[in-house]
């Protein structure tokens, strides 16, 4: 099993211009999540969605998030505009039902200049 | 709502020292535990976890926790740390619901 697959791993973009992020996650896991994590903040859930359908987005920042998951097998977060105070390590997570905790990806370290 | 505290938010240890990482919880029912360990630079992976039986929970590379239902606790442990164990460990609960909640985690430096 390859875990979960982020993509890019790394991110630099400019103030202003569209970021978006991508999660493929562990095949079978009905379960996933988007997670911030910065040295401030630790780790934030932004979203996260059950059967491809979101269930909690209260920690999505603002409206300048997005997060869609069109199938099983992958998962965008977009940022439009982005802004520096964006810049933080993005981590995409699944699970299966159940007590099993998650399987993390990679994460992409995004930094907004 | 669910909550965890890691009250360590640094440790500073010797090689071959024993560790003990705190971490309480709240949440009033029914709870499944987590630790998961972020090495420098890496992603999040899973230590170990509780979710019913035998409080004493053996995980990876030697550490385990003990779940006190009564303290609401589940703290880490190790007895003989190694230069490799420098990492941060993160505490999470899930209290009946799929998300995780994690708590503000504890930074752990192994001097050799």
């Amino acid at each position: 099993d390859a875990g979960v697959i982020q993509s890019p791993r790394h991110e630099v973009t400019e103030m202003g211009q569209e970021v978006t992020l991508r999660c493929k996650p562990i095949s079978g896991h009905d379960y996933l999540f988007w997670y911030r994590q910065t040295m401030m903040r630790g780790l934030e859930l932004l979203i996260y969605f059950n059967n491809n359908v979101p269930i909690d987005d209260s920690g999505m920042p603002e409206d300048r998030f997005s997060a869609k998951m069109p199938n099983a097998s992958f998962s965008t977060l977009k940022i439009q505009p982005s802004e520096p105070r964006d810049s933080a390590v993005y981590f995409c997570a699944s699970s299966p039902s159940g007590p099993w905790g998650y399987t993390f990806g990679s994460g992409t370290r995004l930094t907004v200049v | 709502a669910q909550s965890v505290s890691q009250h360590n938010h640094h440790v500073i240890l010797s090689e071959a020292a024993s560790l003990e990482l705190g971490c309480n919880y709240s949440y009033g029912g029914t709870v499944n535990l987590f630790w998961y360990v972020q090495y420098p630079g890496q992603h999040l992976q899973l230590l170990l976890k509780y979710f019913s039986g035998d409080p004493l929970v053996k995980g990876i590379k030697g550490f385990e926790a003990e779940f006190i239902k009564s303290k609401f606790s589940f703290n880490l442990r190790k007895p003989s740390v190694q230069w490799s164990d420098t990492a941060e460990y993160f505490c999470a609960v899930n209290g009946g619901f799929q998300k995780l909640v994690f708590g503000t985690g504890t930074r752990l430096l192994v001097s050799p």
